[in-house]
């Protein structure tokens, strides 16, 4: 079946290192992507793994992959005000259609 | 470079009118295209995707529909809202979904009242 499941908020301090997590459930899923949603807006592609890397750094933004749990990790480093916003962890589905598939987004809110 | 226009941002409509929602993109050709919903306090959920005209592929069965009349037009529409239609929608457009994942538009709001 196809299901990205995030948990819904996460709270921490300007400064700090914020990990968000994902789950799926297609194991022939290819590709895994993070996107940010500010307020009001559309989503912006912030960073995506391919499913035979574990690890992908990008800046502050760290990729983890753990394929055999299906799990997904974003983490920011230095978490900043500016990050505040709706992180979603989307899967590619390729078949007769190739498709994204999002979780529900976990909010993070950046507190001094 | 390609960019991808989403009209209205922002739309309150009466139970039981009629909705046109329309997305198009520049600069590539033949794109996959897709609207996405997004309730409050919710995450997205797939509504139709396309990959060329006139092949919409429906996710969900719905009060809505979707067209695509021109290679770089998707139009989202409703014949009678309903109060629970009321979303933020989101259209992408995408070569082959891969590394470059989708490219969104900025969204339409729909308040259904």
């Amino acid at each position: 079946g196809e299901d990205v499941e995030q948990s819904l908020f996460l709270s921490v301090r300007e400064g700090d290192s914020s990990v968000i997590n994902c789950t799926y459930t297609d194991s022939s899923s290819t590709y895994l992507y993070w996107y940010k949603q500010e307020p009001g807006a559309g989503l912006q592609l912030l960073t995506y793994i391919f499913s035979n890397m574990d690890m992908k750094q990008d800046q502050r933004l760290t990729v983890l992959l753990n394929k055999k749990d299906k799990h997904l990790s974003l983490r920011i480093a230095d978490t900043q005000t500016g990050d505040s916003a709706i992180y979603f962890c989307a899967e590619f589905i390729s078949g007769g259609y190739n498709k994204l598939i999002f979780g529900a987004g976990t909010r993070l809110a950046v507190h001094p | 470079s390609q960019t991808i226009h989403q009209w209205p941002a922002t739309l309150v409509q009466p139970v039981g009118s009629p909705l046109s929602l329309e997305c198009t993109v520049e600069g590539t050709s033949n794109p996959n295209l897709y609207w996405y919903r997004q309730a409050a306090g919710r995450g997205l959920q797939l509504l139709f995707y396309s990959i060329g005209i006139g092949q919409i592929s429906s996710e969900v069965p719905q009060n809505l529909s979707a067209s695509r009349p021109q290679d770089r037009q998707f139009i989202l529409s409703s014949k009678k809202l309903l109060l629970s239609d009321s979303g933020f929608y989101l259209c992408a457009w995408s070569r082959d979904g891969r590394t470059a994942g989708y490219t969104f538009g900025s969204g339409t709001r729909l308040t259904v009242v």
